[in-house]
């Protein structure tokens, strides 16, 4: 049982380059989120899936694209890289809200991204 | 988005002593969960609250849902080195849908 997984661990990309972060849980999770870390900022929201077949935008979607592609993989997709998206990304998941009254959720994460944009 | 204000920023403490931190909101919030992070990985799971009041301990540390709901308190006891890292706080609001806010974290250092 992995949890969340995400690959690459580290990448490095020019400017205007594109590329794909991969996220896998095996934890039958609903939900599923992309975040950055940067300096002092804590983790910023970058777009997530309540549930499969669908995305939201999150507080920092601007230059990136999601794939919900089925229940266990979500992946994130930097079109065209500019430097100011050199950040850490997170994959997590959770098992959602669906259930009604009394519901409880809990997040997990992934093991990050280390990306750099020359 | 919601914000979330944890304090203190940082804390530096004497190996032994106990560690105080706390998430405050303008909102409401339907769950609470505290987190710690070590550099180079990410954010591991301590303690979800679900309740009003509710108080839970895992080890050494006891976290708390606040009363009003609008807030979240966590607790180290007797700390040790390998407490060193940062502690993140994370609030859902079931109103928003799955979404979870997070604080900007509390960065603790312990000297042996």
């Amino acid at each position: 049982n992995a949890g969340v997984t995400q690959t690459p661990k580290f990448q490095v990309l020019k400017t205007g380059q594109s590329m794909t972060l991969q996220c896998a849980q095996d934890m039958n999770h609903n939900s599923m989120y992309w975040y950055r870390q940067d300096p002092g900022m804590g983790l910023r929201l970058i777009y997530y899936s309540a549930s499969e077949g669908t995305t939201d935008k999150g507080e920092v979607p601007n230059g990136y694209n999601v794939s919900r592609l089925n229940k266990r993989e979500f992946s994130l997709r930097l079109e065209s890289a500019a430097p100011s998206q050199t950040s850490v990304y997170f994959c997590a998941s959770s098992r959602g809200l669906a259930g009604g009254p009394g519901r409880t959720d809990t997040q997990y994460f992934g093991p990050g991204t280390r990306l750099t944009v020359l | 988005g919601q914000q979330l204000n944890q304090s203190p920023q940082s804390m530096f403490i004497q190996e032994g002593e106990d560690v105080s931190m706390n998430c405050t909101s303008s909102s409401i919030f339907n769950t609470w969960l505290w987190y710690k992070q070590d550099p180079g990985e990410g954010p591991v799971l301590l303690i979800a609250l679900y309740k009003a009041g509710e108080l839970t301990s895992n080890g050494r540390l006891t976290a708390q849902f606040g009363i009003t709901r609008k807030d979240s308190f966590l607790n180290i006891s007797a700390s040790i080195p390998s407490d060193v890292g940062i502690y993140f706080c994370a609030g859902q609001l079931w109103s928003t849908g799955n979404q979870f806010y997070f604080g900007t974290g509390t960065s603790l250092t312990v000297i042996p």
